[in-house]
């Protein structure tokens, strides 16, 4: 049971590029989040999704994409990358908004 | 955006000591605060989730309380250990939204 898993683990990118980071969850959560987390300001949600094939913007949602096609799976894609996106990034997953979140390991993301 | 704020910032101790924080949040539209802990370069790991107004919930040496009504949940660590160093975040939910997380608490206790 590997629980939430990241991929990759650190990225750099120039500023334009795109990517995409993958989270996945083996617990069957309905739920999947992503965040980013800069110094001093904690985590921000920037999307969520609350089941297959929904996505929904959280509070800082500009400038990223996400993608809910398998249960298991939420993606996030970076379209053109600017130097405010450098960031750790991490997913997330619950069974529902009120129940805990668990954590991935979080994706290290320097845009130069 | 839900206003969460932790304090204090951070706090040094030493062994044996005890403490706590504090997490304040909107008392409108209550549903849910979760307590965090997280380790340095660790995720963040859930200690409690509390739903009902005077919630207290325990776990080892670390208890939390909740009051809904004015808006503010304490955490408490009994006796600190060195690696009770951490981050604690807490989060909230109201009726209409996700989880907004506060800025945190960072706990170093010295041996």
């Amino acid at each position: 049971n590997a629980g939430v898993t990241q991929t990759p683990k650190f990225r750099v990118l120039k500023t334009g590029q795109s990517m995409t980071l993958l989270c996945a969850q083996d617990m069957n959560h309905e739920y999947m989040y992503w965040y980013r987390q800069d110094p001093g300001m904690g985590l921000r949600l920037i999307h969520y999704s609350v089941g297959e094939g929904t996505t929904a913007k959280g509070e800082v949602p500009d400038g990223y994409n996400v993608s809910r096609l398998k249960k298991q799976n939420f993606l996030l894609g970076l379209e053109s990358a600017a130097p405010s996106q450098t960031s750790v990034y991490f997913c997330a997953s619950s069974w529902d908004r009120a129940n805990e979140q668990y954590f991935g390991p979080g994706t290290r993301l320097t845009v130069t | 955006i839900l206003n969460v704020e932790q304090s204090p910032q951070s706090l040094h101790v030493q062994e044996g000591d005890s403490t706590n924080f504090t997490c304040s949040f909107p008392s409108s539209n209550f549903y849910a605060l979760h307590w965090y802990r997280w380790e340095t370069a660790k995720s963040p790991e859930a200690l409690f989730v509390m739903t009902l107004n005077g919630d207290e919930k325990k776990k080892g040496r670390i208890s939390a309380t909740l009051n809904t009504k004015e808006g503010y949940s304490y955490l408490y660590i009994k006796g600190s250990q060195p690696e009770d160093s951490a981050t604690y975040l807490c989060a909230f939910n109201n009726a209409g939204n996700m989880l907004t997380f506060g800025g945190g608490t960072r706990l170093m206790v010295k041996p």
